[in-house]
Formats: structure tokens, sequence, C-alpha cells
């Protein structure tokens, strides 16, 4: 079964500070893309940042990066000088590139992340 | 451009009705998902369409749930006989890509903002 688990339900983080959050996943697949979506009370479900897995090196998207170990199935997600507007749940998420033409976004449960002033 | 529309956005029904949920996707987007969230969860998949083909439809709950995209645009979402169990935003996503098992930037898929349905 393919699984992403997000261990921390909630986390706070103060305003200029950095936060990072955990993900890991269950896949026996090789070639995948993971993601990070952020889901802020308006609802609106915005991409942050995506990972493809045959690629080494960790992806970067401004305050955003990630920590892909991908032998230890671990996407973790660092915010640098957090905002009040990172605040928000953010989600987990990947997609397996196999040979069927599914190509369904696999979700964690999600880390509700609060930005304090 | 624009991005993923969804009508309504608040949707309230009595439980036993009929609702449709739409879709529009990014223009000239191939894939086209549905969602359903449930209050305080992550996403969970209902349906896949690729052109107005429906190639997965392995996450709708129950037969009272349809979905169509007649003309591989706009998509139509349909719960039959609705029940409290229903309520959920339901969210549309698409994304370019193709059925090939290619790499790239591609398999994004990007959301609109959902609709949330209320079975009273």
């Amino acid at each position: 079964a393919q699984t992403v688990t997000q261990s921390q339900p909630e986390m706070s983080v103060q305003e200029a500070e950095t936060v990072t959050l955990s993900c890991t996943y269950d896949t026996s697949e090789n070639n995948y893309y993971l993601f990070w979506y952020k889901q802020p009370p308006s609802r609106q479900m915005i991409l942050v940042i995506r990972q493809e897995a045959y690629k080494q090196q960790n992806a970067t998207e401004n305050r955003f990066s990630v920590n892909f170990q991908k032998a230890a199935k671990s996407f973790s997600l660092k915010i640098s000088d957090s905002q009040l507007g990172d605040t928000a749940m953010y989600f987990c998420a990947f997609i397996h590139l196999g040979a069927g033409n599914n190509r369904k976004l696999i979700w964690g449960l999600g880390t509700s992340l609060a930005v304090n002033p | 451009g624009a991005g993923v529309s969804q009508s309504p956005r608040y949707k309230v029904a009595k439980r036993g009705q009929d609702v449709a949920l739409r879709c529009d996707p990014i223009s000239g987007h191939v894939s086209l998902f549905w969602y359903q969230q449930a209050l305080g969860q992550g996403p969970e998949f209902l349906t896949y369409f690729q052109n107005e083909a429906q190639l997965d439809k392995s996450g709708l709950p129950s037969d009272r749930f349809f979905a169509e995209r007649p003309e591989g645009s706009v998509s139509t979402l349909k719960i039959q006989r609705t029940q409290q169990e229903d309520s959920a935003v339901y969210l549309c996503a698409s994304s370019y890509l193709t059925s090939l098992n290619r790499q790239g930037r591609t398999d994004t898929q990007y959301f609109g903002p959902g609709t949330r349905l209320t079975v009273l």
C-alpha cells in the first residue's frame, strides 16, 4: 500500500524563524514525484514545492526547501524566515509514475502551521 | 491565464436531493481529477479523466456518485440521493499531462477553490 505520514498534526513558529515539517512515505515504486501543498483558511490548495524522485538535488523555491532522503523515504519541508502569510495547513503528497494511467495524488493528513507575530 | 474554477463554492442540500458540482480546468489541461476532503482530513481521490475518458473511478464511494467530462474540458460531479456523510469539500484539479510515462513539469496538479457541500 502507498501511504504518506505526517507525524506533526500542529506546529507553531515565531515570525522570521525557521520551521521544518516532516513527511515520510511508503511506496514500492521507484519513479515518482513528491509535493508539498499549502491550504490556507481560504481553502485553495496551492503548490509550494515539487521534487522528482530521480533527482538527487533538493528542490528549493525562495524561502521553501526540502530535504529529500530517498532511501529513508523522507521528504521534509523547511520554511525559512517564516511570515504570517505562511499560516496554513501543509500537505505532503506524492504521485507515482507507473505504467498505468493513474496519476492520483496520495496525501498525508496534513500539518497545521501557525506563524505567530 | 485563468486557474481552475469550481461552482458553486457552497452548496447546502437536504438529504435525498441530487447535486451537481462543476469544474472548469485550466485551458489545455488534459487531465482532470476530483478529490473529496472531509473536515480536518487530507483529500481523498475520487476519479480521474484524461480528456473525455474516465480512466479511473476507483475512489467513488458509491454508485450514487457519477462524474463526466463529455467534451474533454468542463467536468461535472453528480451526487444522487445525498447523505449526511457526503458532506465535505470537493476539490477539482487539472494538469497538463499525457498518458505517456514522462517526467517533467507537467505532472503538477493545480487545484480549484473547491465546493463545500453540506447535507442536512
